[in-house]
């Protein structure tokens, strides 16, 4: 069956970056665009960005541009997320969520980061 | 503040239908067929129940449906039961190649 892992919850400081991985499997992962999103508690959530199928391009919403990586590794059927220069406002669950039909249908667990001096 | 806006929360007795509320604009939800609902229950993951290109996930009870008028999208729940007591919220692709989401509505059975 479909299954993305997160790695574990994030603590850092302000200014320093963050990578976050989802482990895919049970679908071949270069067929599928994923999707990245954020929920910042007492929020609705917010879509970061996406990366394509194949790997070979991404988009990111405009607010994170210049600070957002998303990166495919096909060789171990996982993504990455990398966002720089964190700040307080950042603190949130991420989630990777595999795109499906102009929606999600399978999402990661969440992985959560911390942003505090 | 979330870009689609749907009520805080919404209560319901057992056996009770409710309706839950998305409203965008015309360079979304009422520009696209591409809005999806999903449910996430307190520590758990989102999971889809119901969009407009694919309808229901299997598994995804027909008591939850989905219409839309103008730039309103509805997610109706019939014959609520106590574990549909969850947040759920909206999503919907835009003009600008982005997903928008509402800000989540609490679903109370009370």
């Amino acid at each position: 069956q479909v299954q993305l892992v997160q790695s574990g919850a994030e603590v850092k400081q302000p200014g320093a970056s963050v990578r976050i991985s989802c482990k895919t499997s049970g679908y071949t992962l270069t067929r599928y665009h994923m999707h990245w999103i954020r929920h910042v508690p007492g929020q609705g959530p917010e879509w970061m960005g996406i990366i394509n199928s194949g790997g070979g391009g991404s988009r990111y919403a405009q607010r994170f541009q210049g600070r957002l990586t998303l990166i495919r590794d096909t060789s171990t059927s996982t993504d990455y997320l990398e966002l720089s220069g964190l700040k307080s406002e950042d603190t949130a669950v991420y989630y990777c969520a595999k795109d499906f039909s102009w929606g999600f249908d399978y999402w990661g667990q969440g992985t959560p980061v911390t942003v505090s001096s | 503040q979330s870009a689609l806006t749907q009520p805080a929360s919404v209560s319901g007795s057992p056996g009770q239908s409710i309706a839950i509320s998305c409203t965008g604009t015309n360079t979304d939800i009422g520009g696209y067929n591409y809005v999806s609902w999903y449910q996430r229950h307190p520590g758990k993951s989102p999971k889809r129940i119901i969009s407009e290109v694919t309808n229901r996930p299997s598994g995804v009870s027909d008591r939850f449906s989905i219409s839309k008028s103008g730039n309103t999208a509805s997610l109706t729940i019939t014959g609520l039961r106590p574990e549909d007591e969850a947040e759920y919220f909206c999503v919907s692709y835009s003009s600008d190649d982005t997903w928008l989401f509402g800000g989540g509505t609490k679903l109370t059975v009370l």
